[in-house]
């Protein structure tokens, strides 16, 4: 059962260069999810998409952008990107939006940017 | 001031301690709440979930939420060494387009 999948699992960036984080789940969830994981700041949500053909803006979505793909994917990429995002990037997807519906992760990209 | 308040830890335990996580938080709204476990270099997994007021059992796993008092629990039962791991906490309002919010995480050591 693959649940959520997320690649590359590493990833080793350049200042400015670009790069897109690929998700994948296949429990035919509606809404999906991006956050990024630093210690001492915990989960903080980037974009989120509720339901295919829709995204919008979480926590910290500077610098970042989102493409919804279709309902199994959802795309995070890194037009010029910066070592403050340097960071943990998990990928999440749930049934809806919404407390009742609780989300599932992916097991990371572990980004580094120089 | 955070919506959700947690000690970040490290907390270290001898195997077959009871364990006790906590988190505080500010909104009287937060309606669902949520234990998720993550080990080294994965992502979190849910390990318990509760609504409203409770306890809530599952094995050596036990999740209380106090409303009144604004404060949840996750008990662990003769911990093992498999249960070192970092405890994020989460919770959420009701209704549609309520995101969770999380915990910073609790890291735990069970030492055999």
């Amino acid at each position: 059962n693959a649940g959520v999948t997320q690649t590359p699992k590493f990833q080793v960036l350049k200042t400015g260069q670009s790069m897109t984080l690929q998700c994948a789940q296949d429990m035919n969830h509606n809404s999906m999810y991006w956050y990024r994981q630093d210690p001492g700041m915990g989960l903080r949500l980037i974009y989120y998409s509720a339901s295919e053909g829709t995204t919008d803006k979480g926590e910290v979505p500077n610098g970042y952008n989102v493409s919804r793909l279709n309902k199994r994917e959802f795309s995070l990429r890194l037009e010029s990107a910066a070592p403050s995002q340097t960071s943990v990037y998990f990928c999440a997807s749930s049934g809806r939006v919404g407390g009742n519906q609780p989300q599932h992760f992916g097991d990371g990209t572990r980004l580094s940017i120089l | 001031q955070k919506e959700v308040e947690q000690d970040p830890g490290p907390l270290s335990v001898p195997e077959g301690a009871i364990v006790s996580l906590n988190c505080t938080y500010s909104n009287s709204a937060f309606q669902y709440f949520m234990w998720y476990r993550q080990y080294s270099r994965k992502g979190p997994e849910l390990l318990m979930y509760t609504y409203s007021s409770g306890n809530k059992e599952d094995g050596r796993f036990t999740a209380q939420v106090d409303k009144s008092s604004k404060y949840i629990s996750l008990f662990i039962r003769d911990s093992q060494p498999s249960d070192s791991a970092t405890y994020l906490c989460a919770m959420s309002a009701a209704g549609n387009n309520r995101k969770l919010i999380w915990g910073l995480g609790t890291s735990l050591a069970v030492n055999p």
